[in-house]
């Protein structure tokens, strides 16, 4: 069965620091992984997937993920937080496989404190 | 040029009522989803359509839901007798692609359901 597990409920970190957001999964064959942010009362911003090719993906807003495949993750990364990147974050995962369809499943959340 | 629209972003509705929420993709997107959001929780994948097909339905929790989307392009999503249990953010997403490849969702603001 198909699943992401995002293991921090919450991370808190000070503005200008590195901030790292974690995500491992589990899926049949080559995943499809993407993130997403959530602000309050709004609905899903996408922010950077991984499909094939370079382990380092660069999204938006400064956002940066690592796929490692041995490791099964795929954590968020960005080198010096805003206040304004506080907000809910979402890993997903979308199988590869044509009969597995275009749904995605996400992990739990993770909420981002950004300090000034 | 706008994004996903849904309506109406918030209901409240008695135990017991018929309800139903619209999702207007962004034109010229195939593929439409709905998913489910509990409080605190991660988006969980109800049902999918491409174009008016409705490909997979294995998310939607019990027979009284029921989602269309007659023309391939406005979908209801339409719960009958609502319980408690059905309190939940109602997002609808679309994407470019058909379902099976790496297009990413774009998601509307959702409909935020209460039932008393």
């Amino acid at each position: 069965a198909q699943s992401v597990a995002q293991p921090e409920d919450q991370v808190n970190v000070a503005e200008g620091n590195p901030l790292t957001v974690k995500c491992t999964y589990s899926v049949s064959g080559n995943p499809y992984l993407f993130w997403y942010v959530q602000y309050p009362n709004r609905g899903l911003q996408f922010l950077l997937k991984y499909i094939t090719g370079d382990n380092l993906v660069k999204g938006s807003y400064g956002f940066e993920a690592e796929f490692n495949k041995s490791q099964t993750s795929f954590h968020l990364k960005k080198p010096s937080a805003l206040v304004s990147d506080s907000a809910l974050y979402f890993c997903a995962v979308r199988g590869s496989s044509y009969n597995q369809g275009g749904k995605l499943i996400f992990g739990q959340g993770t909420e981002l404190s950004v300090k000034p | 040029g706008a994004g996903v629209s849904q309506s109406p972003r918030y209901k409240v509705a008695k135990r017991g009522q018929d309800v139903a929420l619209r999702c207007d993709p962004i034109s010229g997107h195939v593929s439409l989803f709905w998913y489910q959001q509990a409080l605190g929780q991660g988006p969980e994948f109800l049902t999918y359509f491409q174009n008016e097909a409705q490909l997979d339905k294995s998310g939607l929790p019990s027979d009284r839901f029921f989602a269309e989307r007659p023309e391939g392009s406005v979908s209801t999503l339409k719960i009958q007798r609502t319980q408690q249990e059905d309190s939940a953010v109602y997002l609808c997403a679309s994407s470019t692609s058909r379902g099976e490849d790496n297009q990413p969702q774009h998601f509307g603001d959702g409909t935020r359901l209460s039932i008393l």
